[in-house]
């Protein structure tokens, strides 16, 4: 099983400010099968980046996703109010895995 | 758009059976292409994949979880179901059904569930 760690834990940032997240596995991830999501509290994981780099469908472009083999990056440029937030990443693998989650917070 | 719904029971008691259902309406589950899966979250904890289900019905589940997980499928219907057995406290969370896009070996979640909460307590 591919283990997915992400740094920093928590992350305290203003509006307007970059946003940086890790996600490292424990092992080199094919293809770059690696995608990102948003949890807001009390929803559903939202897809924001597939395939390592690709943005899924209304996704805005302030969101960006980079890496291979065992890091990756998920960066947002610029945060909007809306993104404060907690993210994930997941392996595609036959058996999935989440790493445990970053969360975005208002410094 | 496709969208799912989780229903069941909110609250299983110990030692029974945990069973759920995922609507799937904007697309039919028959069509093929896509692996049908239940993903579960513990309270204020991180995301852990139960299993999946092709519209044929073949499956594959969590290595961790497959000796009490069944999930099953109703093309009629349009549904799909998560049979949990032997719950402790420690299958507390919330369920969230997700259509798994990609091929059987590799896939992310494209659509999820809102998610529905379950609590195992006598």
């Amino acid at each position: 099983e591919i283990v997915l760690t992400q740094s920093p834990g928590t992350l305290s940032l203003s509006p307007g400010e970059r946003a940086t997240l890790s996600c490292r596995a424990s092992q080199s991830v094919s293809s770059s099968y690696l995608a990102w999501y948003q949890q807001k509290p009390g929803q559903a994981p939202r897809l924001l980046i597939y395939g390592a780099s690709s943005r899924a469908t209304g996704i805005p472009d302030r969101f960006s996703g980079s890496g291979s083999g065992t890091d990756f990056t998920l960066t947002i440029s610029r945060l909007e109010p809306e993104d404060f937030a907690v993210y994930y990443c997941q392996q595609y693998g036959s058996s999935p895995t989440f790493g445990q989650g970053t969360k975005v917070e208002i410094k | 758009q496709v969208q799912l719904q989780e229903s069941g029971p909110g609250l299983v008691k110990p030692s029974q059976t945990l069973s759920l259902t995922c609507t799937v309406s904007g697309g039919s589950i028959s069509s093929g292409g896509y692996y049908w899966s239940w993903i579960r979250q513990h309270p204020g904890k991180g995301l852990e994949w139960i299993g999946y289900i092709y519209y044929s019905g073949s499956t594959y589940y969590n290595p961790s979880l497959k000796s009490r997980v069944t999930i099953s499928v109703d093309t009629s219907k349009n549904q799909f179901s998560l049979k949990l057995s032997s719950v402790t406290a420690a299958d507390t969370a919330v369920y969230y059904c997700a259509r798994g896009y990609g091929s059987s070996w590799e896939y992310y979640f494209d659509y999820w569930g809102q998610g529905t909460l379950v609590t195992v307590s006598s």
